[in-house]
Parts: structure tokens; C-alpha cells; sequence
């Protein structure tokens, strides 16, 4: 059984696009996380969902939009794909509030040509 | 707010060295200290963690001691194998305790 999944792994597309990562825990965690990893590894906390609410939305563009459907699951939309959004997308769960220590997916590889 | 240091890689070694990998931190209070590890096309997991100050962490022959006089938790191993290739993340909540905050990340690299 896989603790926190996402899909596709991989997502090559082109320029304009829309695309969706999909995410789901069975850990029965409360929130869950979208990082972002470029291409030096470097990981960014993007988005952060609690039961469902938006706790976290650094600053990012209105083009990514994360939706949290209920506590298992948050997805994330990216419109008008741009070159500069090629990365390694992760998604992670932890138990709630306060206890951060995250649970991480297999990372979706992004590439926009 | 809180953030992280950790020593820039790749750190290259031969099978059987001994491993270090400086890991300091700012932080308010004394958050938990994690450290991740993400092997080759995989996700980043849970390698080990302290909870308070004094606090050693380990796992897998890997150490590392929460020390608040020094705001450290350096990664170290005795022994390291080529298994043990991979990158290597320090973390701590953010301020808000949120979210992990992670390091920029230490490459690992061990050959036969």
C-alpha cells in the first residue's frame, strides 16, 4: 500500500497547456503539502491544505491552483504552462498542525517544452 | 523566521569513510530537527529526527544530536556504503510550524 501517491510521475507538455497533478494519502493524515523541486534540488513549500482549508499559499502564480476535494486527497492545476514551470512536484501529508513531519510522494517530473 | 544551513556538496567518499554532513539552523524556540534523504528518482523520506535539545537522532547507522548551544544537527555515519548515495536534506518547521523548511540539500556519492 502507498502512503501517499501521485500521478502521472512523469508529464511532458507543451507551452499554453493545462495539466493536473493528482494526490491521495492513506495515512489519514490531516494536511497535506505541495513542494516544488528545481533542478538543483533546491524544495519550496508551495501550497499547504489542513481538512481541506488553504493554511499555506506562498507566493506563487495565480496559474498553479491547488484543490483539496476532502482531507485525502489535493490536486493541483496549473494553467498556461510555462518553461519555467518544469520541476519535480511533491506532494507530502503529515499528521496536523503543528506536526510537520511530512510524508512524501514519488514526485511528479514536470518538463514543458 | 526559521531557516536552515547545510554544507554544499557533492561530497564525494569511498566506501568505508566516515560521513559529516553539517546541517545549523535559526530558530525560535527549539523546533524538531529532521533530516531527509532522497534517493535516485524517488520521493524524500524520513531518515531520522530529535525532538528536543540533546535529542539524538538515529537510523540506519546514521547520527545526528540536536545541539542548541551550537544551533547544529549534523548528519554522521561510521561507516558508509554505496547504498548510501543520495541527497541528504536537513529540515525544521517554519516559524508557524506549518511546514518544513528544508536545506538546499548535500549530494552523497560513494564508490567501490
Amino acid at each position: 500500500d502507498t502512503a501517499v501517491s501521485q500521478t502521472p510521475k512523469y508529464l511532458v507538455t507543451q507551452m499554453g497547456n493545462d495539466k493536473s497533478i493528482k494526490c491521495e494519502q492513506n495515512l489519514g493524515h490531516d494536511t497535506m503539502y505541495w513542494y516544488k523541486q528545481d533542478s538543483k534540488k533546491f524544495l519550496k513549500i508551495m501550497f499547504s491544505y489542513n481538512n481541506k482549508e488553504l493554511i499555506i499559499n506562498e507566493t506563487v502564480p495565480n496559474r498553479f491552483s491547488p484543490k483539496s476535494p476532502d482531507k485525502a486527497h489535493l490536486n493541483l492545476h496549473i494553467n498556461s504552462l510555462e518553461l519555467g514551470d518544469s520541476a519535480v512536484y511533491f506532494c507530502a501529508s503529515s499528521p496536523g498542525t503543528g506536526l510537520v513531519e511530512a510524508f512524501f510522494g514519488q514526485g511528479t517530473r514536470l518538463t514543458v517544452v | 523566521g526559521n531557516s536552515v544551513t547545510q554544507m554544499e556538496g557533492p561530497v564525494t567518499l569511498s566506501e568505508e569513510a566516515f560521513l559529516t554532513i553539517n546541517c545549523t539552523y535559526t530558530a525560535t524556540g527549539y523546533p524538531s530537527l529532521f533530516w531527509y534523504v532522497q534517493y535516485p528518482g524517488e520521493g524524500l523520506q524520513l531518515l531520522l529526527k530529535a525532538t528536543k535539545a540533546d535529542d539524538k537522532g538515529s537510523n540506519k547507522g546514521f547520527e545526528a544530536t540536536y545541539r542548541k548551544e551550537t544551533t547544529s544537527f549534523h548528519l554522521e555515519k561510521g561507516s558508509v556504503q554505496v547504498s548510501d548515495s543520495a541527497v541528504y536534506f536537513c529540515a525544521l518547521p517554519n516559524q508557524a510550524g506549518t511546514a518544513l523548511i528544508f536545506g538546499k540539500g548535500t549530494t552523497l556519492s560513494v564508490s567501490s
